[in-house]
This record gives structure tokens, sequence and C-alpha cells, in this order.
């Protein structure tokens, strides 16, 4: 059965900390690796990791993949109160439509 | 600048009614998709369409029902709520059709089901 864990499941951190969020996976015919932020609301995209080792980065957020090790890590450096969310992790696989969400994280920055 | 908007933002049903969620995005994306999300246990696909005039079963279909109206609309609905079916439902779109596009999500709908 595909699944997707993430860790931990949630995380609280003062302002300016840096963060790692991690996200194992089991997709069978796996294509990419999404990450999403969820505030009060509807997740967000963050980014999509398809190659191993290729740093996808977005201000003070980055994120890699490891096909070997079935992974990804999410980073966020000198993080900020907005930055307190649940962020999601999902698989994806080859040629079918289905995408398989990790529980998330929910991270809290005090300020 | 609307993306998906989602209908109601919030419903409290008593076991056995039935409603319809209805979603709609202005982004004209092919796939349209239905999640539920539960504490714990992430996003779960109910169904989803492919491209108008299709629909699918997702992991957790059962107790739901689909319509793909036309390009834009996509609607859920409980013909016989469930207490189990309490929840925050959401729609997603995607561009392209398949798995290489991320979703765009509505603001979710907090169903109760008592």
């Amino acid at each position: 059965e595909d699944k997707v864990v993430q860790s931990p499941l949630s995380l609280v951190v003062h302002e300016g900390d840096t963060v790692t969020l991690n996200c194992s996976y089991e997709v069978t015919n796996f294509r990419s690796l999404l990450w999403y932020k969820q505030e009060k609301k509807a997740p967000t995209f963050l980014f999509m990791l398809t190659s191993s080792g290729i740093e996808k980065k977005s201000g003070r957020l980055s994120s890699i993949l490891d096909k070997k090790e079935l992974s990804s890590i999410l980073n966020i450096t000198a993080t900020q109160t907005g930055d307190s969310a649940i962020y999601l992790c999902a698989g994806t696989n080859t040629g079918g439509f289905k995408t398989i969400f990790g529980a998330g994280t929910r991270l809290f920055v005090k300020a | 600048n609307a993306g998906v908007t989602q209908t109601p933002k919030f419903q409290v049903l008593k076991t056995g009614q039935s409603m319809t969620l209805q979603c709609a995005q202005d982004m004209n994306h092919n796939s349209m998709y239905w999640y539920r999300q539960d504490p714990g246990m992430g996003l779960r696909l109910i169904y989803y369409s492919a491209s108008e005039g299709t629909t699918d079963k997702g992991e957790v279909p059962n107790g739901y029902n689909v319509s793909r109206l036309n390009k834009r609309e996509f609607s859920l609905r409980l013909e016989s709520a469930a207490p189990s079916q309490t929840s925050v439902y959401f729609c997603a779109s995607s561009e392209l059709t398949g798995d290489n596009s991320p979703l765009h999500f509505g603001n979710g709908t907090r169903l109760t089901v008592t």
C-alpha cells in the first residue's frame, strides 16, 4: 500500500531558528514529491521535486529529494511567526491521478 | 483572482440528510478532485475527474457521488450523511492531466454530521 510519512508531527521553535521537516514515501511508480503549506484554509503549493539531489529554493525555504532513501526534507531558515502552518508532503505516481498525502507537520513559531 | 471556489464554507447535517458541495474553478484546468481531511490522516482522495465528462473513484469513495457538470464545475453529493463523514472537504484542480502539475485547492467546507 502506498504511503507517505512525515516527521515530526508537530514542532515548536523560536523566531530565528532553522527547522528541518522530514518526509519518507513508498509510492508505486513514483513520479514526484510535492510540498504544500496549509495555514488556516487551503493548502498552497511550495515545491515539486522529481530529481534526486537537486535543491529547490524559494526565499528562506528549500527542499531536496533523495530517491535512494525514498525521502525528502524541507528546510526553513531564520523562521518567522508567519511560517506557522501545517506542512504537507505528497507523492505522485507516473501516469495516474494519485497524490498520496502525509499527515503533515504542524509548525508553530514563537515570537 | 478567484481560483477554486467552494460552497458552503460550513454545514451541519443530521444523520440521513443529503447535501451537495459545490466547487468551481476559473483557471481552465482539466482535472478536478475532491479530498477529505481528517486529523492525523492527511488528505484522502474521494473522487476525481481527469477531464470533462469523466469521473473516477479515489481512495475513499463510499457514501459519495460526484458530477462533473462542465469544465469549471465539480460537485460532491452525500446521499445519506453519516457521522463518519464529519470532516473538512477540499476541492482541488490541476492544469495538466495525470501526474505532473500541482494541485490548487479551494478553502474547504467544514461538515459536521450529528
